[in-house]
């Protein structure tokens, strides 16, 4: 089946660092990956929205500008949380679907724990 | 706004109960719906697809989908204190480019107590 892999699985940094999770495809390629973000007992938000070749997508209330969306190749997706503050702290997830297959799911990587001091 | 609703639950059974898990969603045009399993402190896991009205069964797991109502759910036959998790549904939604767009729920905790 499909496998997504999503480095590192848990971040333990200073405020003020910048930090950056892998999402990448194993077996297939994705078009599209999606980035998420659970806080403690919360439900699982969509945060953006990831295009190979292009810019994300980002939903409302997400800045681009604190998190940043590199879509370089069709296996690959990075997500860099810049000048990261305790605030941030979170549960990040990442998912892919197989590229020309929109209407299928999204296949998750195992989310990385990021906790800012 | 495209919505998924479910109920948050916890939905409580006892083991080798049924247990049903229901959702609704808001967009008519939503073609194709999935359930998820997340376990606490980890990420959802894909349960069942189901694309057409109608049961779909993959082993004690059996999803029903009504798009005229507009319902999807998903029943796990003898539940086992192992299915102890939130339960999240998702619907694909038709966006602009011919790409679809997933809207999650907020989940259901189940708990299946021995």
């Amino acid at each position: 089946g499909a496998v997504v892999s999503q480095h590192p699985s848990r971040v333990i940094c200073k405020s003020g660092t910048s930090v950056k999770i892998e999402c990448r495809s194993l077996d297939f390629q994705a078009t599209t990956m999606f980035w998420y973000r659970q806080f403690p007992k919360q439900s699982l938000m969509l945060m953006a929205t990831s295009n190979e070749g292009s810019k994300a997508t980002y939903e409302q209330g997400v800045e681009k500008d604190k998190f940043l969306i590199n879509h370089a190749s069709l296996t690959l997706s990075t997500l860099t949380v810049t000048s990261a503050h305790p605030e941030d702290s979170s549960f990040y997830i990442c998912s892919a679907r197989e590229e020309g297959r929109n209407n299928q799911p999204q296949h998750f990587g195992d989310g990385t724990r990021l906790s800012i001091l | 706004q495209k919505e998924v609703e479910q109920n948050s639950g916890p939905l409580s059974v006892p083991e080798g109960a049924i247990a049903s898990l229901n959702c609704t969603y808001s967009d008519r045009v939503s073609q194709s719906f999935f359930w998820y399993r997340q376990y606490s402190g980890k990420s959802p896991e894909l349960i069942m697809s189901i694309y057409s009205n109608g049961d779909k069964e993959d082993g004690r797991f059996t999803a029903q989908l009504n798009k005229a109502s507009q319902y999807v759910s998903l029943l796990i036959r003898d539940s086992q204190p192992s299915d102890s998790a939130t339960y999240l549904c998702a619907v694909n939604n038709p966006a602009s480019g011919g790409s679809y767009i997933p809207t999650f729920g907020r989940g259901t905790s189940l708990i299946v107590h021995p």
